[in-house]
């Protein structure tokens, strides 16, 4: 399967301070990033929709303005917690739809996630 | 009624059986539809893919849809302990571009 990278694997900050988490699609080209977030014992929560060179769709509930999104290239978006606190404490996972044509045209694979702790 | 449904087991089953996870899904204008495997701590690892009506065979995967009953099947053949993890059903609109997950099915294979 194609390959999505994240970095870092994981993070630990002090309040207050941002987070940048980088995800990259290796192998591939990606019409579309989404960002989830997931808390332990719970399902994945999608935070975001972004597309190469416009602005991201956030859900519901989901600050824009703490949670920046930069989707600068087909194969790389940032994720960016600003003035992170320890409630955003979380595992961040990336996610990369391939844009290819035939069987893999609807394919979604998933990064290996960020896991954030906030002091 | 939610979007996408799954029973969230725990699924427990010998080693060396069938694992069957069922998946049923409301909006009928769906079109492509995909099973992960998501091991605790870790991030979601696709299996399966499936886009038309009847049976895709993958190892020992097995994927069913039926797209008149509005479900999704996954069954796992001589499952092994490895395979305990939470199995999560996926669905995409036609004209949608995020997937619709449930809420997953909690797998256990004892030895």
């Amino acid at each position: 399967g194609a390959v999505v990278s994240q970095h870092p694997s994981w993070v630990i900050c002090k309040s207050g301070t941002s987070v940048k988490i980088e995800c990259r699609s290796l192998d591939f080209q990606a019409t579309t990033m989404f960002w989830y977030r997931q808390f332990p014992k719970q399902s994945l929560m999608l935070m975001a929709t972004s597309n190469e060179g416009s602005k991201a769709t956030y859900e519901q509930g989901v600050e824009k303005d703490k949670f920046l999104i930069n989707h600068a290239s087909l194969t790389l978006s940032t994720l960016t917690v600003t003035s992170a606190h320890p409630e955003d404490s979380s595992f961040y996972i990336c996610s990369a739809r391939v844009i290819a044509s035939g069987r893999k045209a609807d394919t979604q694979y998933f990064g290996p996630g960020t896991r954030l702790t906030v002091l | 009624q939610k979007e996408v449904e799954q029973n969230s087991g725990p699924l427990s089953v010998p080693e060396g059986a069938i694992a069957s996870l069922n998946c049923t899904y409301s909006d009928r204008g769906s079109q492509s539809f995909f099973w992960y495997r998501q091991y605790s701590g870790k991030s979601p690892e696709l299996i399966m893919s499936i886009y038309s009506n009847g049976d895709k065979e993958d190892g020992r995967f097995t994927a069913q849809l039926n797209k008149a009953s509005q479900y999704v099947s996954l069954l796992i053949r001589d499952s092994q302990p490895s395979d305990s993890a939470t199995y999560l059903c996926a669905v995409r609109a036609a004209a949608g571009n995020k997937l619709t997950f449930g809420g997953g099915t909690r797998v256990l294979v004892k030895p």
